[in-house]
């Protein structure tokens, strides 16, 4: 059974404090693992895709990469509106070729950044 | 931009009424899809379809049904109404992924529903 853990559940950062939010995972076969940036009252909204151990991509204070076991999304020098949770999902290969795409999702980290 | 919209925002209903949500999408994707989201649950799968008139069981379909007549349009049918069914729905849409690569799923704002 595929599996997606993230931790830590929550992070409190100061105003330019950057960290790193971990998604670890258990999956037969990765096709893709994607990250989620999801505000209060909304739904997810799509951040990145990662395919292969070893790829990188970046979307202005935020970075994503990914090694066989494990993806981090790392935020530098984070802003108040950054504030959010940011949920971890993976894609495993699919069966019997129908092209549904089903994801597994973890639980997420509520980032918190204060002023 | 994709966009998936969700006729309702907040849903009141009672117990063993029959319950409609409605999701339409606007990008022409042929993977549709039904999850529930819980705190300390995360979000789990309902249903899904990848195609019109077609659907398979996620993780939890026990108590939903869902509709897909149109390519654009997935719905999502609450039988009978029960308080643990309670929760935000959200619904999401995603294209083949086959031979274009992992395209990812995207989402509506979500159905806040309560079942009194």
């Amino acid at each position: 059974e595929d599996q997606v853990t993230q931790s830590p559940e929550a992070l409190r950062l100061q105003e330019g404090e950057s960290s790193s939010l971990n998604c670890s995972y258990t999956v037969s076969g990765l096709r893709g693992l994607f990250w989620y940036r999801q505000d209060p009252g909304k739904g997810p909204e799509f951040l990145f895709t990662l395919y292969s151990a070893g790829e990188e991509k970046e979307k202005e204070r935020l970075k994503a990469t990914l090694t066989k076991k494990e993806s981090f999304l790392h935020i530098t020098a984070p802003k108040p509106e950054d504030s959010a949770t940011y949920l971890c999902a993976v894609q495993a290969g699919y069966a019997g070729g129908t092209s549904y795409g089903k994801l597994t999702f973890g639980q997420g980290t509520i980032l918190t950044v204060h002023p | 931009d994709v966009k998936v919209t969700q006729s309702s925002r907040y849903l009141v209903k009672r117990t063993g009424e029959k319950v409609f949500l409605e999701c339409v999408q606007d990008m022409d994707h042929e993977n549709m899809f039904w999850y529930r989201q819980d705190p300390g649950l995360g979000l789990r799968l309902i249903y899904f379809s990848y195609d019109v008139k077609m659907k398979e069981k996620g993780d939890i379909p026990e108590g939903y049904s869902v509709s897909r007549e149109k390519k654009e349009r997935f719905s999502l049918i609450l039988e009978s109404a029960s308080t643990n069914q309670t929760s935000m729905y959200l619904c999401a849409s995603s294209s083949y992924y086959g031979t274009k690569g992992n395209q990812p799923q995207h989402f509506g704002d979500g159905t806040r529903l309560s079942i009194l």
